[in-house]
């Protein structure tokens, strides 16, 4: 396992609803990553934190957000659901905003909008 | 913008044989790093191999091997003595000077036949 860990495993929700997912990041590391994986794709970046700042987005709109705390914690948000929003959804942590290590993957939360 | 191409989307391979999985990628950068997970049904994501670009030798992890061919931006992976466990989805990865702002390929679905 990567020691990465997140909250809940499944969840399902209606169109209009928000949605927040959880990461428990490998302690020590201050950046996580959070990606969208939809059914038969390859996870997408939607933004990532470094010390708890937003450090770089990817093509998402703003109804996604997250927050990242001190406890190497963070959160995904996504307001207002939309049924495309239905995926996989994969945070990431490694130990610095840049380098050459790896990322180390959650298992993931599985969103499914009804 | 960086892009990464799988084409295979599905791969056999009888076990005790050897694969390879295919990646082609689209930089104009000349620091970034390139990657190959494996993500086995409802589990984590885990790294199978890293490569630095800055390095002409290709990388070797026991029974999985690259031949990253920089001018053609090809990163092939090699599964030798393929076992069971070896079936997954493959992804191929690309990471611009360590930012840990993966672009993912669309994966490689590999199964292994007994």
């Amino acid at each position: 396992e990567t020691g990465v860990t997140q909250s809940p495993t499944h969840l399902i929700k209606t169109r209009g609803q928000q949605v927040t997912l959880r990461c428990s990041s490998q302690s020590g590391h201050n950046t996580v990553s959070w990606y969208q994986q939809a059914l038969g794709q390859g996870p997408q970046f939607i933004f990532q934190y470094y010390r708890e700042e937003e450090n770089g987005r990817g093509n998402f709109p703003p109804r996604f957000s997250g927050l990242q705390f001190p406890n190497y914690s963070s959160e995904l948000n996504v307001n207002a659901l939309e049924l495309d929003d239905s995926a996989l959804y994969l945070c990431a942590s490694s130990p610095g905003d840049r380098g050459s290590e790896t990322q180390y993957f959650g298992p993931g939360t599985r969103l499914l909008v009804l | 913008a960086q892009t990464v191409t799988q084409s295979q989307p599905e791969m056999s391979v009888q076990e005790a044989e050897t694969v390879t999985l295919s990646c082609t990628y689209d930089t104009s950068e000349s620091d970034y790093y390139l990657f190959w997970y494996k993500q086995p049904p409802s589990r984590q994501m885990i790294l199978v191999i890293r490569q630095e670009a800055y390095k002409q030798q290709n990388a070797t992890e026991n029974r999985f091997s690259v031949n990253f061919q920089k001018a053609a931006k090809s990163f092939s992976l090699k599964i030798s003595d393929s076992q069971l466990g070896d079936a997954a989805m493959y992804f191929c990865a690309f990471d611009t000077s360590g930012t840990y702002k993966y672009i993912f390929g669309t994966g490689t679905r590999l199964k292994v036949l007994a």
